[in-house]
């Protein structure tokens, strides 16, 4: 079946403004996060969905940062009043279950790139 | 925070040698994973080993796992100029979200 997909592939904005990255998991697959990888890094958590419970939003850098998951499938990643150091790629994983032996599926990310 | 580090942080070959990349971590973990990352895009699953396991093959793929000095390492055997990418160790959260916390990477390439 199809992998997890993401969009904007590639996002250039203005300081200042706001940006929405969307994510959409593998189906069936309750477990959902966001990660972000500044150039030449690892990844850094950002926010964990699993089910219909609360996200866990502790990765979340700032209040700008926010994200939602309707119906428990497509996810949204807003950023507000971007700035210069949001600058990095997005990444999206979904797995079957969220449990630590669960393989994470990644999409292929969105290139933010704040002017 | 990254709880995982790689080392080299860079490693150059040619193709058919063979190329190792270890990953140390400080906490205690229930199994470790690697991840390949090609173009600083999406990553894919290598492999998983449990926290009981000390050896694990896939294909040309060898991991180790040495608990006690915290400690794994990701083989590619006879290497290919497609193997070239970043390559990461990561680690589940302890935490109730079961993120993974990620090292900074190794940067293989392989040269033909």
């Amino acid at each position: 079946g199809a992998g997890v997909s993401q969009s904007p592939s590639n996002k250039v904005t203005e300081k200042g403004k706001d940006v929405e990255l969307r994510c959409d998991p593998i189906s069936g697959h309750t477990a959902l996060y966001w990660y972000r990888q500044s150039l030449g890094q690892g990844l850094e958590f950002l926010i964990y969905f699993q089910g219909n419970s609360a996200p866990d939003k502790s990765g979340l850098p700032s209040d700008r940062f926010s994200a939602e998951r309707t119906g428990g499938s497509v996810s949204t990643l807003t950023i507000q009043r971007t700035q210069q150091e949001d600058s990095a790629v997005y990444l999206c994983a979904s797995s079957l279950l969220g449990l630590d032996y669960n393989e994470q599926f990644f999409g292929p990310g969105t290139r933010l790139t704040v002017l | 925070s990254q709880q995982g580090e790689e080392d080299p942080q860079a490693l150059s070959i040619q193709e058919g040698e063979n190329a190792t990349m270890n990953c140390s971590y400080k906490t205690s973990i229930n199994n470790l994973q690697w991840y390949r990352q090609n173009s600083g895009r999406g990553l894919v699953h290598l492999i998983l080993i449990r926290s009981n396991e000390r050896e694990k093959h896939s294909g040309r793929l060898r991991v180790t796992l040495d608990t006690s000095k915290k400690s794994s390492s990701l083989l590619i055997t006879a290497s290919r100029a497609a193997d070239t990418a970043s390559y990461f160790c990561a680690r589940p959260d302890s935490g109730s979200a079961r993120q993974l916390t990620f090292g900074s990477g190794t940067q293989l390439t392989v040269l033909p």
